[in-house]
């Protein structure tokens, strides 16, 4: 399957908690898992992305947690800011191709 | 300077029309792509061009054709506009396969 399931569709969360988003794929050959932010009316921008040689990965108050087994991945934010607040998709790559396939996006707002 | 750019930004135009959309980027990548993002959020690959080469062609209407003059240029013609055309069409790179991908701004289609 070609699909990336990404939930939840939206999220508010208060100024310094945790913000997190979760995604599930089927296709094992998928082997590149970025996660993108978008604000309104600019293009997606690569936040941070992972390899399934690692369970986890960590930039900053962003990190990436994968289960290879489960076959999913998720997007934790810490000590989430009101610049935060964006629309944030996860993505899957098979290998050897250069199709990305994104999951439906996450609108998170932070509140002050 | 801007490393993905695309031009409109904004296209308003009736149902029927032709209307084109250029992009270009600065940053000496090898592959290029037209995503489409719908009204709820949802990005989807359209083409895909790797040295002016088409690579992916996704269950796109003949009406949409790619051209791809140089490495750094990829321009989307839409042939007989229709109202399910409207969207913002967002331009894209990367080196290789497994690069990030850099996104445009966009160009935000209404056909009327």
């Amino acid at each position: 399957q070609q699909q990336v399931k990404q939930s939840p569709q939206s999220l508010i969360v208060q100024k310094g908690g945790i913000s997190i988003i979760n995604c599930a794929y089927e296709n094992t050959a998928f082997d590149y898992f970025p996660w993108y932010q978008q604000f309104p009316g600019k293009g997606p921008a690569l936040l941070i992305a992972i390899r399934p040689d690692v369970s986890e990965k960590k930039e900053g108050r962003f990190t990436i947690s994968f289960n290879k087994s489960a076959k999913q991945f998720s997007l934790h934010i810490m000590d989430s800011q009101p610049g935060d607040s964006a629309t944030y998709f996860c993505a899957a790559s098979p290998s050897g191709t250069y199709k990305y396939i994104f999951g439906t996006g996450t609108r998170l707002k932070v509140l002050a | 300077d801007t490393a993905v750019s695309q031009t409109p930004k904004y296209l308003v135009t009736q149902m029927g029309n032709d209307k084109s959309i250029k992009c270009e980027q600065n940053l000496g990548h090898d592959t290029m792509y037209w995503y489409k993002q719908d009204s709820k959020k949802f990005l989807k690959i359209m083409f895909s061009y790797n040295n002016k080469e088409l690579i992916i062609n996704e269950t796109v209407p003949n009406r949409f054709s790619p051209k791809s003059p140089d490495k750094a240029h990829l321009n989307l013609h839409i042939n007989s506009l229709e109202l399910g055309d409207s969207a913002v069409y967002f331009c894209a790179s990367s080196q290789g396969w497994t690069g990030e991908l850099f996104f445009g701004e966009g160009s935000r289609l209404t056909v009327l």
